[in-house]
C-alpha cells in the first residue's frame, strides 16, 4: 500500500524560500499528490495537485508564491517570499486502491 | 463562495454515540462526493469515510468500519457521520471535505468539530 513520508519539521527566515518534500513509497512513483495547508486552529486548505510529470492544478486564489514540482517518487511544495502566516502544517495526500492516504505533515516555522 | 461547517462535536464516554453534521453552501452539493477526515491530537490527518453524490456508494477506513455510518441529505445540503461505540482513539478534530470533480483531491474543507472520547 502507498505510504507518504514527510519530514516532521522545517524552518526558513521571513522573506526566504522553502521547499517541502513528500516521498511516495517504492512502486508508487507515478501517483499524483495534493498539498494542503493547515494554519493553527483552522481547517485544512487545498493548495494544489502535483502530478508525476510536474504539472499542477492549483486551488482557488492560491498565490503564485506557492508552486509544486516532481522528481521520481518525490513531490515538492515550494513557498517563496515567506510570510508570517505561512507558518502552518503542510500535509500531502494521495488516493487510489488504498483509498485516501495522508502523510504525517510538516510543521513549517517562519523565523 | 464554498462553505462547509461542521457541528455536533462533544465530550462523550467510551461506548457512547455521537452524530456529526456538515452544512454545505455556495455550490451544487448534490453533484459532489463528500468525505470525513479527522486529525487526532498530535497526529496527522486520517481519512475516515466517504459517500458519493447520490448515496449509492459508501466507504470507510478499517478503523471505523462497522461503528461509523456516513449519510447525506441532498435536499438540505447536509452531510452526516453517525459514530457508535466510540473509543478513546476516536478523539480528534473531524473535518468534512469536498472531493473535487474528477476525483482524488479534497478541494474544500470545513473548520472542524472536536470529538473527545474520555471516561
Amino acid at each position: 500500500q502507498v505510504v507518504l513520508t514527510q519530514p516532521p519539521s522545517a524552518s526558513a527566515p521571513l522573506g526566504a524560500s522553502v521547499k517541502l518534500t513528500c516521498t511516495l513509497t517504492s512502486g508508487h512513483s507515478a501517483y499524483a499528490i495534493a498539498w494542503h495547508q493547515q494554519q493553527p486552529d483552522k481547517g485544512p486548505r487545498f493548495l494544489m495537485r502535483v502530478n508525476n510529470d510536474g504539472s499542477l492544478l492549483k486551488g482557488d486564489e492560491i498565490p503564485d508564491r506557492f508552486s509544486g514540482s516532481s522528481s521520481g517518487a518525490e513531490r515538492y511544495l515550494t513557498i517563496s517570499s515567506l510570510q508570517s502566516d505561512d507558518e502552518a502544517e503542510y500535509h500531502c495526500q494521495t488516493w487510489g486502491a488504498d483509498k485516501w492516504v495522508f502523510g504525517g505533515g510538516t510543521k513549517l516555522t517562519v523565523l | 463562495e464554498v462553505h462547509l461547517v461542521e457541528s455536533g462535536g462533544d465530550l462523550v464516554r467510551p461506548g457512547r454515540s455521537l452524530r456529526l453534521s456538515c452544512a454545505a453552501s455556495g455550490f451544487a452539493f448534490d453533484v459532489y462526493d463528500m468525505h470525513w477526515v479527522r486529525r487526532p491530537p498530535g497526529k496527522g490527518l486520517e481519512w475516515v469515510s466517504g459517500i458519493n453524490w447520490d448515496s449509492s456508494v459508501e466507504d470507510y477506513a478499517d478503523s471505523v468500519k462497522g461503528r461509523f455510518t456516513i449519510s447525506r441529505n441532498n435536499a438540505r445540503d447536509s452531510l452526516f457521520l453517525q459514530m457508535n461505540s466510540l473509543r478513546v482513539e476516536d478523539t480528534a478534530f473531524y473535518y468534512c471535505a469536498r472531493l473535487r470533480s474528477g476525483g482524488g483531491v479534497f478541494d474544500y474543507w470545513g473548520p472542524g468539530t472536536l470529538v473527545t472520547v474520555s471516561s
